[in-house]
């Protein structure tokens, strides 16, 4: 049972233009979740996060969106930059960071110049 | 800061064989984990450790087992290995449990092969 699901394995977008990355999950008792990124042969890097207490939060180029009712999160990247081709994983926490992180399975954007 | 060292890089190991893969957390850092990551699967969750003490669990069977050093160093073992263990083992630390989710780093991960 997945409790946390990218349902898109991949996204091609121009150059400039804005990417949204999509994240659904199941369980209500995650109350903090996180963006990672990863390039092959390394390890994923944080990259932004978004407490269930709010519904927006804003790091640059990347913003993250929280609809609790809708149990959706989404990450935009405005403008797609080439070097932000990578995978893209949504990650969950409940209890407040004191339980393991619950990965979905990452979407591959590929920003086209 | 030296950041979260994993060793080997690479493993090629044969089926039936075991395994013991190495991470050194960041230094300060007490909490470690690991997961295994899959060709079309996300991150899944092996085992945390924190002050030498298995702290959480994830759904594997008992051939994965893990421990931390008072150094805060951690190790995994495989044992009796078989061809779907084949994965990126990626370990990832962090000041305290409280702190992951907020405070993960990851390095750079082990790839293991089995033939």
């Amino acid at each position: 049972d997945q409790q946390v699901k990218q349902n898109s394995p991949s996204l091609s977008v121009q150059e400039g233009r804005i990417s949204i990355l999509n994240c659904d999950y199941t369980n209500s008792m995650f109350d903090y979740f996180l963006w990672y990124k990863k390039y092959p042969a390394e390890g994923p890097t944080f990259l932004i996060s978004i407490s269930s207490i709010k519904d927006k939060n804003e790091d640059g180029r990347f913003t993250v969106f929280l609809n609790k009712s809708a149990k959706h999160l989404s990450l935009h990247i405005v403008p797609s930059q080439p070097g932000d081709s990578a995978v893209y994983f949504c990650a969950a926490s409940a209890g407040s960071g004191n339980t393991p992180l619950v990965f979905g399975k990452g979407t591959r954007l590929s920003v086209i110049a | 800061k030296a950041g979260v060292t994993q060793t080997p890089r690479y493993l090629i190991k044969t089926r039936g064989q075991q395994v013991t893969l190495s991470c050194s957390p960041i230094s300060g850092h007490r909490s470690v984990s690991w997961y295994q990551q899959t060709p079309g699967q996300g991150l899944q969750f092996l085992f945390e450790y924190f002050s030498e003490t298995q702290r959480n669990k994830g759904n594997f069977p008992g051939r994965f087992s893990g421990r931390q050093f008072s150094n805060s160093r951690s190790e995994m073992n495989v044992s009796t290995l078989e061809l779907g263990d084949s994965a990126l083992y990626l370990c990832a630390s962090s000041l305290d449990p409280q702190g992951a989710g907020y405070g993960y780093t990851f390095g750079s991960g082990t790839r293991l092969t089995v033939v």
